[in-house]
């Protein structure tokens, strides 16, 4: 089976850092994806890793480690907008499967 | 460039009504994939249309069927409705059913809400 742990909740000041962790078990897996979620809104992509390391996009870097099935989202210099849910999702077969998600709050 | 679009926003319905959601896949693309989000949770898999055909399908009993047209838009059809029915459903589309695996990347639609009463 398929199975995603990360926090439920983070809470940050504007302009810190947050890192927001994902921990995985799943079959035949491709890749981990990472999606942001307003309130009433689509999921949008933000950053996938296939293999090791590190990609940065912006404010926004992602690592994985596949020998831990562990990865993670790092967000930089936080604004008020980046107040949504993120979501870690684990390419298997043709589906994404996701977690449960991250409600991250950002304060002034 | 036409993002994803789906119908209707929002629907209320009875325990054991039939529903019916629609979507329009973004220009150029394929393949459409159905989630399942219930409040507070993360989407889950449905199934996937590739080609007018059913290409996977997640833990969901056969009253969730889909279809797939030429033009690559697609219907989400759940018969019998449950009050457990009552969820978030979004629409997803792709360039063909490795776009996934190779980019991680699916594009979203903000999703048909459904109440069940």
């Amino acid at each position: 089976g398929q199975s995603l742990e990360q926090p439920s909740e983070v809470t940050a000041v504007e302009g810190a850092i947050v890192q927001i962790n994902c921990t995985y078990q799943t079959s035949g897996f491709y890749g981990l994806s990472w999606y942001q979620q307003h309130d009433g809104g689509a999921p949008t992509f933000l950053s996938y890793n296939a293999l090791d390391g590190l990609e940065e996009t912006g404010r926004f870097s992602s690592f994985l480690s596949r020998s831990d099935s562990y990865g993670y989202l790092l967000l930089q210099e936080l604004q008020m907008k980046d107040s949504a849910s993120y979501f870690c999702a684990v390419i298997s077969g043709y589906a994404l499967n996701f977690g449960k998600g991250t409600s991250l709050l950002v304060t002034p | 460039e036409t993002g994803v679009t789906q119908s209707p926003t929002h629907l209320i319905k009875t325990r054991g009504q039939q529903v019916t959601l629609r979507c329009s896949s973004q220009s150029g693309h394929n393949t459409v994939s159905w989630y399942q989000q219930a409040l507070g949770q993360g989407p889950q898999f449905i199934f996937q249309y590739y080609r007018e055909e059913e290409n996977g399908r997640g833990n969901f009993p056969p009253r969730f069927s889909g279809l797939q047209f030429p033009n690559y838009s697609s219907e989400l059809n759940v018969n019998a409705l449950e009050l457990d029915d009552s969820a978030l459903y979004l629409c997803a589309s792709s360039l063909g059913v490795g776009q996934g695996r190779d980019t991680g990347e699916l594009f979203f639609g903000e999703g048909s809400r459904l109440t069940v009463l």
